[in-house]
């Protein structure tokens, strides 16, 4: 596609469910990218793919964050047992190759765990 | 471990003014250098970028940005702003494949 595209774009779930949310990052890049935008934080690295794999998870805030690539294309973040505090904007990017390349991110999904 | 640091976390300006955003940044090498531009509900738009060469860098919409290694900075510019140019700015330094984004400075535009 043209750009990062990121859904949904808006997400409001309950506290304790778990919530799936989508990149479908720029056809050929081989590097995505996920963070998380939260007020008092600000901008989180999460993971990184290099394909379908993640070298770097280091990002991930705790065993119930997950992420998967496949096919070396979409990705799919997931939380589990959402709680308040992963209330955020989680937003996507990729990029050609990786290291030192231009990032473009995509909208980004806001999450709200109430 | 590298970082950036934007020391104003606002700034006001009238249409038609210059705008300079500061950013400092802490790393032992060459830094990978960038400035993000966030408008209200969207995703963020890379302005410019530095890896090596001429330390003036010209990016999109107008802004630059000059990498002096002598004091650490990558602060970007603006000759004349625009009303649309108000939104949040992020610096951001790469290790590798990692960005490190500063706090962000959010500009304010009025008439």
């Amino acid at each position: 596609g043209a750009g990062v595209s990121q859904s949904p774009s808006n997400k409001v779930t309950e506290k304790g469910k778990d919530v799936e949310l989508r990149c479908d990052p720029i056809s050929g890049h081989t590097a995505l990218y996920w963070y998380r935008q939260s007020l008092g934080q600000g901008l989180e690295f999460l993971i990184y793919f290099q394909g379908n794999s993640a070298p770097d998870k280091s990002g991930l805030p705790s065993d119930r964050f997950s992420a998967e690539r496949t096919g070396g294309s979409v990705s799919t973040l997931t939380i589990q047992r959402t709680q308040q505090e992963d209330s955020a904007v989680y937003l996507c990017a990729s990029s050609l190759e990786g290291p030192n390349t231009e990032a473009f991110f995509g909208q980004g999904t806001r999450l709200t765990v109430v | 471990a590298q970082s950036v640091t934007q020391p104003d976390i606002h700034i006001t300006v009238s249409e038609g003014a210059s705008l300079e955003l500061r950013c400092n940044y802490s790393y032992g090498a060459t830094p990978y250098l960038f400035w993000y531009v966030q408008s209200p509900g969207q995703g963020l738009q890379l302005l410019l970028k530095y890896f090596s060469g001429d330390t003036l860098v010209q990016g999109i919409k107008g802004f630059e940005a000059e990498f002096k290694r002598s004091q650490s900075s990558f602060n970007l510019r603006k000759p004349s702003v625009h009303w649309s140019d108000a939104a949040e700015y992020f610096c951001a330094i790469s290790n590798d494949y990692k960005l490190s984004f500063g706090a962000g400075t959010t500009v304010t535009v009025r008439a």
